[in-house]
């Protein structure tokens, strides 16, 4: 197995916040590392691929950086549509593993 | 723009086995970029990747379902199945299917269907 530990679980920001989330790998994975979002009762998006690449039609307000085992996504400026669980995905050593999800709230 | 369905029963008594099957619209199936994906989400709980499948039927699967999944995909349909044996109620879940690409991951996905694993 290989684990993704994902920080913080959830955390609670307003309008406009800079927002942060971590993903740590056990082993280095190179930039074989993708996040994604999920609302409630729907499918995950993919928001970032390769540590940093921004996926087509995705706000650029969303960042992600990091290579070997430590890794980050940004929201430079949160929005209301930004709530719900976000994912990271190792993808260098199959089987792909997930973080545990942090679940972003609007205050 | 390539779109993915998920069906199939929605309640499996234990024991019995789990199929299901993705169609796959708005794109070529038998394309080299891509392989074909299952992953599960247990009931408010994480992601877990099941195994994918390439167009040639080559397939590869988590270690920790190795024993009970088979994947199969028919291009002349457009679609790909799952099948997990000697479910139990720690197999009910929303089960995902997806599009992976080894550069760019997990880029499309299905909208899910919920699996009740129910006597």
């Amino acid at each position: 197995d290989f684990p993704m530990t994902q920080s913080p679980s959830s955390l609670s920001a307003s309008v406009g916040d800079r927002v942060t989330i971590t993903c740590r790998a056990s082993q280095p994975i190179s930039s074989w590392l993708a996040w994604y979002q999920q609302k409630p009762g729907k499918a995950p998006k993919s928001l970032i691929y390769a540590a940093s690449s921004l996926q087509s039609g995705v706000p650029t307000r969303f960042s992600g950086s990091g290579f070997g085992t430590d890794f980050t996504l940004t929201i430079s400026s949160l929005q209301p549509e930004d709530s719900g669980t976000y994912y990271c995905l190792q993808y260098n050593t199959y089987p792909p593993t997930f973080g545990g999800g942090t679940k972003v709230e609007i205050k | 723009q390539v779109q993915l369905q998920e069906s199939g029963p929605g309640l499996v008594k234990p024991s019995q086995t789990l199929s299901l099957t993705c169609t796959v619209s708005g794109g070529s199936i038998s394309t080299d970029d891509y392989y074909w994906t299952w992953i599960r989400q247990l009931p408010g709980k994480g992601l877990e990747w099941i195994g994918y499948i390439y167009h040639s039927g080559s397939t590869f699967y988590n270690p920790s379902l190795k024993s009970r999944v088979t994947m199969s995909i028919d291009t002349s349909k457009s679609q790909f199945s799952l099948k997990l044996t000697s479910v139990t109620a720690a197999d009910t879940a929303i089960y995902y299917c997806a599009r992976d690409h080894r550069s760019t991951s997990l880029g499309t996905w299905g909208p899910g269907t919920l699996v009740a694993v129910s006597s």
